[in-house]
């Protein structure tokens, strides 16, 4: 099974318009931590933004922010303003902890999202 | 500049023979993984350590080898048994476990094509 489900290969935004990226996990553990990372066509992953499963608040830097719903397992991505230059692909992102000595993250398939001029 | 330096950035290689990719960083970072993407894909890992002259198997290890001899320095080799190296290789580094770290840093990549 997945552990982490991105099901938009890909989207589509106007600059200056908001787009929210979308991203399912599955865990047992209580415990785990959430990423979003960006990765443009030079091919370096871009850390983004971090939420932790026992994070009461909604994480957010500058123009990112994760809307975290537990219940629903969800961790979208939304990004404000879009520039061109957030033109890239976007990878959500989950490492467990509660277990093992295993300490990894779990990739999704990505997002790739274009921004219109 | 600290940071995660892969090289080289693109590779051929002839089937059947063995290739090593360089990966070194200068953080001090105690962990440090192998990822492979393919096109259209996530990351998968392949091989990961958390300190010197120990490391583990990923989810797909075959086919791959590694070593952790120095701090800085994680090299991963591809095998002759590794019967689909194409890809795209990324290395990562953390300044402990990722269970603990709040990111990771990347490098740039490898590009390896076999030919």
């Amino acid at each position: 099974a997945q552990k982490i489900t991105q099901t938009q290969p890909g989207m589509f935004v106007q600059e200056k318009e908001a787009v929210t990226l979308d991203c399912t996990y599955d865990t047992s553990d209580q415990s785990y931590g959430l990423f979003w990372y960006k990765q443009p066509s030079s091919g370096e992953m871009i850390f983004l933004i971090y939420q932790g499963s026992y994070d009461e608040q909604n994480a957010t830097e500058g123009r990112y922010s994760l809307n975290f719903q537990k219940a629903r397992k969800s961790a979208n991505l939304v990004i404000s303003a879009s520039q061109l230059g957030d033109s890239a692909m976007y990878f959500c992102a989950m490492r467990e902890g509660s277990r093992g000595s295993a300490r990894q993250l779990t990739f999704g398939s990505g997002t790739q999202l274009t921004v219109l001029p | 500049d600290g940071g995660i330096t892969q090289s080289p950035k693109y590779l051929f290689r002839k089937e059947g023979q063995n290739v090593t990719l360089s990966c070194e960083q200068n953080l001090n970072h105690d962990a440090m993984y192998w990822y492979r993407q393919d096109p259209g894909q996530g990351l998968r890992l392949i091989y990961y350590s958390q300190i010197v002259n120990d490391f583990q198997k990923g989810d797909i290890a075959e086919g791959y080898s590694v070593s952790r001899e120095k701090k800085e320095s994680f090299p991963l080799t591809v095998t002759s048994a590794q019967k689909n190296p194409t890809a795209f290789y990324l290395c990562a580094s953390s300044s402990g476990p990722i269970l603990f770290a709040t990111e990771a840093f990347f490098g740039q990549g490898t590009r390896l094509t076999v030919v």
